[in-house]
């Protein structure tokens, strides 16, 4: 079963804009990480944040966590056609052990 | 891209045939994990090896064996292949196994497998 649910699944955009996707997941974590993978290739991490933490940047990305809902959103600004990919969060449950869980991910469309 | 290397790239196999899949891992990382992505899906854990013995399994039956090596490198084996194994198998590698909190994982390119 999944642990996490990205939304939305699909998201298109014009370059320049911002593109905001969220993610829910349903048990206690101890991090949560966001990966991007392109055309069915091997997932690129992108950025990692633990518990504990309640925002993290990196570059143009922009994570938050909300561990009392259960949620993360990742914001990517100033988009660009090369954004253009499937995004994936990833949480690791504290009582799976190894395992990370991944959602089903949201595919972004960054038009030029 | 990462220092992981997976092989073969693609792969087509009967109904009830065996298959084999390799991963190399990152240098200096002594922890692999392989992933089984589904059209349309996210990855979905299969297993995790840890100084060549398992160190954790997901849901998938026992006719999904692996093997990793002591240069760290790890095989994944398929017996009795199902239609429904045709998927992208993905591993992906980690200076630790990650007890207590998953560090950031190192992924391969992926191997597309198609079972007819």
């Amino acid at each position: 079963s999944q642990q996490g649910e990205e939304d939305p699944q699909a998201l298109s955009i014009q370059e320049g804009e911002n593109a905001t996707m969220n993610c829910s997941y349903k048990t206690s974590i101890n991090n949560l990480q966001w990966y991007r993978q392109n055309s069915g290739r091997g997932l690129v991490h992108l950025i990692l944040i633990r518990s504990n933490e309640r925002e993290k940047h990196s570059g143009r990305l922009r994570v938050t966590l909300d561990t009392s809902k259960k949620s993360s959103s990742l914001l990517i600004t100033a988009s660009r056609a090369a954004d253009t990919a499937s995004y994936f969060c990833a949480t690791d449950a504290t009582q799976a052990g190894t395992a990370l869980i991944f959602g089903k991910g949201t595919t972004l469309s960054v038009s030029s | 891209e990462t220092g992981v290397t997976q092989s073969p790239t693609h792969l087509i196999k009967t109904r009830g045939q065996q298959v084999t899949l390799r991963c190399s891992s990152q240098s200096g990382h002594n922890t692999v994990s392989w992933y089984q992505q589904a059209l349309g899906q996210g990855p979905q854990f299969i297993f995790q090896y840890y100084r060549e013995e398992e160190n954790g399994r997901g849901n998938f039956p026992p006719r999904f064996s692996g093997l990793q090596f002591p240069n760290y490198s790890s095989e994944l084996n398929v017996n009795a292949l199902e239609l429904d194994d045709s998927a992208l198998y993905l591993c992906a590698s980690s200076p630790t196994p990650g007890q207590g909190g998953l560090d950031e994982q190192y992924f391969g390119p992926g191997t597309r497998l198609t079972v007819t």
